[in-house]
């Protein structure tokens, strides 16, 4: 069974350009997450979803930060626009229980520098 | 406020040498504690769920206990490929989210 997908790996960007992020879930998965890893740090979640519904987004700058989980399934992370304190490591995870205490299932990340 | 708090920062040791990582948390009611371990370039990957003081989980080299105010991972004979970032986190039962320590980078010289 394929894990957690995520493109692209790496994205190297202008500031004020904006950039987008695609994740797909385990099969099944209802719940997905969205967090961003900066070096050192540990996982800061921006945005969780229950199917289709995002259900917490407290920590989503919405200003600048987008995100939508059509039918459910695959999820995208918009960025517009860019700034040079967005240079982290973006990671979706996904769970097949709404509390994730049989774990999250992470996938690579995507790697964005901002120039 | 919830915390969790790790340490060391870093560990170097030999192989075979047996130590144990910390994980001290505050959280108003602890739902689960959470270890995950984290390769250069990868996401986290799940180990173990703890849920209550005195509850103890293993897993090849690692064993993983709990008690109301922190958590330790056992590394016994540890392997180099043992080497990665463990990573602790809490859920508190009033809420889903996960609060994340900033990790332990174990490395693991053959």
């Amino acid at each position: 069974e394929a894990g957690v997908v995520q493109s692209p790996r790496y994205k190297i960007i202008e500031k004020k350009q904006p950039v987008a992020f695609w994740c797909n879930p385990i099969s099944g998965h209802n719940t997905l997450y969205w967090y961003r890893q900066n070096l050192g740090q540990g996982p800061e979640l921006l945005i969780r979803y229950e199917n289709e519904e995002a259900v917490d987004d407290s920590q989503l700058p919405k200003d600048r930060f987008s995100a939508e989980r059509l039918k459910g399934v695959d999820s995208t992370l918009k960025i517009q626009p860019a700034e040079l304190g967005d240079s982290a490591v973006y990671l979706c995870a996904s769970s097949s229980a709404r509390t994730g205490l049989y774990g999250y299932t992470f996938g690579s990340g995507t790697r964005l520098t901002v120039v | 406020e919830d915390q969790v708090t790790q340490s060391p920062e870093a560990l170097r040791l030999q192989e075979g040498e047996s130590s144990s990582l910390n994980c001290s948390y505050t959280v108003s009611g602890l739902r689960g504690l959470f270890w995950y371990r984290q390769d250069p370039g990868k996401g986290p990957e799940f180990l173990f769920t703890l849920y209550s003081a005195g509850e103890e989980k293993e897993k090849e080299r690692l064993k993983a206990t709990l008690t109301k105010k922190e958590s330790f991972l056992h590394i016994t004979a540890p392997k180099p490929e043992d080497s990665a970032t463990y990573l602790c986190a809490v859920q508190a039962d009033s809420n889903y989210q996960l609060i994340w320590g900033a990790g332990t980078k174990l490395i693991i010289k053959p």
